[in-house]
């Protein structure tokens, strides 16, 4: 199984609003990540999370808020969002921590689309 | 800072044709490079992976070749299909300055059209 699955698959919020994007793997990978993608651009990276530590933090607004309860597991908790936090979320998961060398391919959900009104 | 760089950003092709996807990057120092494609709307394909002491991957209809100390890739697709229509990214997993924190870092994609 080599599925990286998200909810939801979209979701519209409005500026006060809090909401959460949910991301799960159970291919053992230790390594999980969150991109953030605009209309004909590609991935950002903004948060890794090795062994369930956060790794990378990307200079993200503190209005994004991540979190992984557990090696399975990684949430993006939403606040206060702004209509240009509109975009394509994607979560990712890889084998092992990013400065392993080798293989260590990156596996890619469906993303969520969010839009902020 | 690695650099990668895809031309041209859009393609049209004939179906059946045999085309080649260019991808070049501006620092050497990498674990590996791997090509995606994504549809419209949609998350990340991985197609292949090629990690830097390898010179190409194959699978299927899909060639990828790397010349690492040239800074280049090319994602070779034989007898293309309407159903390749869709934006090819490559992206490089640089070594990073300290080893501990490499990421990858993407180009802007490539979208192809193979007309019926």
């Amino acid at each position: 199984d080599t599925e990286v699955t998200q909810t939801p698959k979209h979701l519209v919020m409005g500026m006060t609003n809090k909401k959460s994007l949910k991301c799960e793997q159970h291919m053992g990978h230790r390594a999980m990540y969150w991109y953030k993608q605009k209309a004909k651009k590609p991935p950002e990276l903004m948060f890794v999370y090795s062994y369930e530590k956060l790794s990378i933090n990307e200079s993200v607004p503190s209005r994004f808020s991540p979190e992984c309860p557990n090696s399975s597991l990684l949430n993006l908790h939403l606040h206060a969002l702004q209509p240009e936090d509109s975009a394509l979320y994607l979560c990712a998961s890889s084998q092992f921590s990013p400065g392993t060398s080798g293989s260590n391919e990156q596996y890619f959900g469906p993303g969520t689309r969010l839009t902020v009104t | 800072k690695q650099e990668v760089t895809q031309i041209p950003a859009a393609l049209s092709v004939p179906e059946g044709e045999n085309l080649v996807l260019n991808c070049s990057f501006t620092d050497s120092a990498i674990y590996n490079l791997q090509w995606f494609r994504q549809d419209p709307g949609k998350g990340l394909t991985s197609l292949l992976l090629i990690q830097s002491s390898q010179r190409e991957q194959t699978s299927g209809r899909l060639n990828a070749s790397l010349d690492k100390s040239s800074g280049r890739s090319t994602l070779y697709i034989a007898a293309s299909q309407p159903g390749d229509s869709a934006t090819y990214l490559c992206a490089v997993r640089g070594q990073g300055e300290s080893g501990a924190n490499s990421k990858l870092t993407f180009g802007k994609g490539i979208t192809l059209s193979v007309r019926p």
